[in-house]
């Protein structure tokens, strides 16, 4: 089982919210991670968009719409990435990414497609 | 503004080496633990190795151990990925990264 998963696709309209989930292997505490999500576009490199821990404990990537925002589901012991109103622009594969076990470990990655 | 030049990419034979270079500015490199990550054509992304701030402790990913070797020079601001024996698997794109940003990426292709 990975450690981190996502699932592949996503579609949403625009103007709508989409919530992005990273599911944390069984064993593995979301409450003790810091989860960062990072938003990649064809032919680009990865670009940071947040991570969070707590509400208390979060940072946004410099230049970031406030309309990113991370949150955490303990029930579902999964990380979210909510994007409000969907842009265009906002089409786009998300990735998650934590620190464990001496290792950067990555989701599979969410293509999302906002049509 | 923190800045990360990939440098050393290129179309290397099965078998072969190549030695990535990161140049590192707008921070104080000294201070930081650093990383390396590659993404294959369409595939997703995948941690490839880590060195601390002071070069003392080094972790890889198991498919790349014995086989590539992260360095550091703290007083060039440079970090460094020897990579040997290379396979065809290991084509990517490489990305130099002080968590969270990253650089632009270098890309490596192995193929005879």
């Amino acid at each position: 089982q990975a450690v981190l998963t996502q699932p592949a696709s996503l579609s949403a309209s625009p103007g709508a919210s989409a919530s992005l989930t990273c599911t944390l292997r069984s064993g593995i505490s979301v409450g003790t991670c810091r989860i960062y999500w990072y938003q990649q576009k064809p032919g680009s490199p990865p670009q940071y968009l947040l991570n969070y821990k707590s509400d208390s404990d979060k940072q946004q990537g410099s230049g970031v719409p406030s309309r990113f925002s991370g949150s955490k589901d303990a029930s579902a012991n999964a990380g979210i990435l909510l994007i409000s109103g969907l842009q265009s622009e906002d089409d786009a594969d998300y990735y998650c990414m934590i620190w464990h076990s001496s290792a950067w470990v990555f989701g599979g990655g969410t293509k999302l497609t906002v049509l | 503004e923190v800045q990360l030049v990939e440098s050393g990419g290129g179309l290397v034979q099965p078998g072969g080496s190549l030695r990535l270079s990161c140049a590192a500015s707008g921070f104080t490199f000294s201070s930081h633990e650093m990383t390396w990550v590659r993404q294959a054509p369409g595939k997703g992304l995948e941690w490839v190795s880590y060195i601390s701030s002071s070069g003392s402790t080094i972790y890889y990913t198991d498919s790349v151990k014995g086989r590539f070797t992260i360095s550091r020079d703290n007083a060039k601001n440079s970090l460094y990925l020897q990579m040997n024996s290379l396979r065809a698997e290991d084509t990517a794109v490489y990305y130099c990264a002080r968590v969270p940003d990253w650089g632009q990426g270098t890309l490596v292709t192995v193929s005879s």
